[in-house]
C-alpha cells in the first residue's frame, strides 16, 4: 500500500529566508515522487519529480528536493523565499508497478511575510 | 498550446439539479482524469480514462458519471447534485496510459468551483 504524509498543514517564512516543506511517503515498491504547486484559484503545476535517477532533484523557481530512501522522505526546499512562492504545495507518490496508483498529500500552505 | 481547459469556471446548483463539466486537452495525451479537491484532503480521483473508449472508477466515483468523447475530451456528469458534491473539480491529462506510466507527470486544468445549495 502507498501513502504520503505532508507533515505541516501551514508553514510561514519571511521573504529571503529558507523554505522547508516536509513530505514522508510509504510505498511497497520504488516510487516516483512529485511536488506540485497550486497558486490561489489556479490549477496544479509540476515543480519537480524524482524517478530513480539522481536523489537530489532540481525543479523550477529555485526549488529542489532530496529523495532519502532510509528516511522515506522527499522534503522540498528553497534557499530564499520570495513573495510569489506563497501558494499550496502537494507531495505526490506513485508506485512504479502493480497499478501505478497516484496518491496526493493533503497539502502544505506556504505563507511568505514581507 | 492551451494545455488542459475546463468549463465552466464556476457553477452554483440546487440540490437535485444535473450538470456536465467539460474538459479538453490539446497535447495528444492518452490518459485523462477527474479529481475533486476538498480542504485538507488533497486531490481524490473520481474517474479516469486510460485511452479513448475506456473509463474506470477512481477512489470516489459515487454520484458521478463520465464520458470519453474522443481523445481530446473527457466530461464529468452529476446526475442529481448533492451538497456533499460542493468542491473544486480538476481535470488532468497524462501522456502514459491510465494509472500506469509511473514516471509521467500529469497536467492539470484551472479547475471548476462547484457549489450545491
Amino acid at each position: 500500500a502507498q501513502s504520503v504524509t505532508q507533515l505541516d498543514s501551514h508553514v510561514s517564512v519571511s521573504e529571503g529566508t529558507p523554505v522547508l516543506l516536509r513530505c514522508n511517503y510509504s510505498s511497497s515498491y520504488s516510487p516516483s515522487l512529485f511536488w506540485y504547486v497550486q497558486h490561489p484559484n489556479k490549477g496544479l503545476q509540476l515543480l519537480l519529480k524524482y524517478t530513480s535517477a539522481a536523489t537530489l532533484v532540481k525543479g523550477i523557481n529555485g526549488f529542489e528536493a532530496e529523495f532519502k530512501k532510509s528516511e522515506t522522505s522527499f522534503h522540498l526546499t528553497k534557499p530564499s523565499a520570495h513573495m510569489s512562492d506563497a501558494a499550496e504545495y502537494f507531495c505526490v507518490v506513485r508506485g512504479n508497478t502493480g497499478g501505478f496508483k497516484t496518491i496526493f498529500g493533503a497539502g502544505t500552505r506556504l505563507f511568505v511575510k514581507a | 498550446n492551451a494545455g488542459v481547459t475546463q468549463t465552466p469556471k464556476f457553477q452554483v446548483l440546487k440540490t437535485g439539479q444535473s450538470m456536465t463539466l467539460q474538459c479538453a486537452q490539446d497535447m495528444n495525451h492518452n490518459s485523462m482524469y477527474w479529481y475533486r479537491q476538498d480542504p485538507g484532503m488533497g486531490l481524490r480521483l473520481i474517474y479516469y480514462s486510460a485511452s479513448e473508449g475506456t473509463t474506470d472508477k477512481g477512489e470516489v466515483p459515487n454520484g458521478y458519471n463520465v464520458s470519453r468523447l474522443n481523445k481530446r475530451e473527457f466530461s464529468l456528469r452529476l446526475e442529481s447534485a448533492a451538497p456533499s458534491q460542493t468542491s473544486v473539480y480538476f481535470c488532468a491529462s497524462m501522456s502514459g496510459g491510465g494509472l500506469a506510466g509511473g514516471t509521467y507527470e500529469q497536467y492539470f486544468g484551472p479547475g471548476t468551483r462547484l457549489t450545491v445549495t
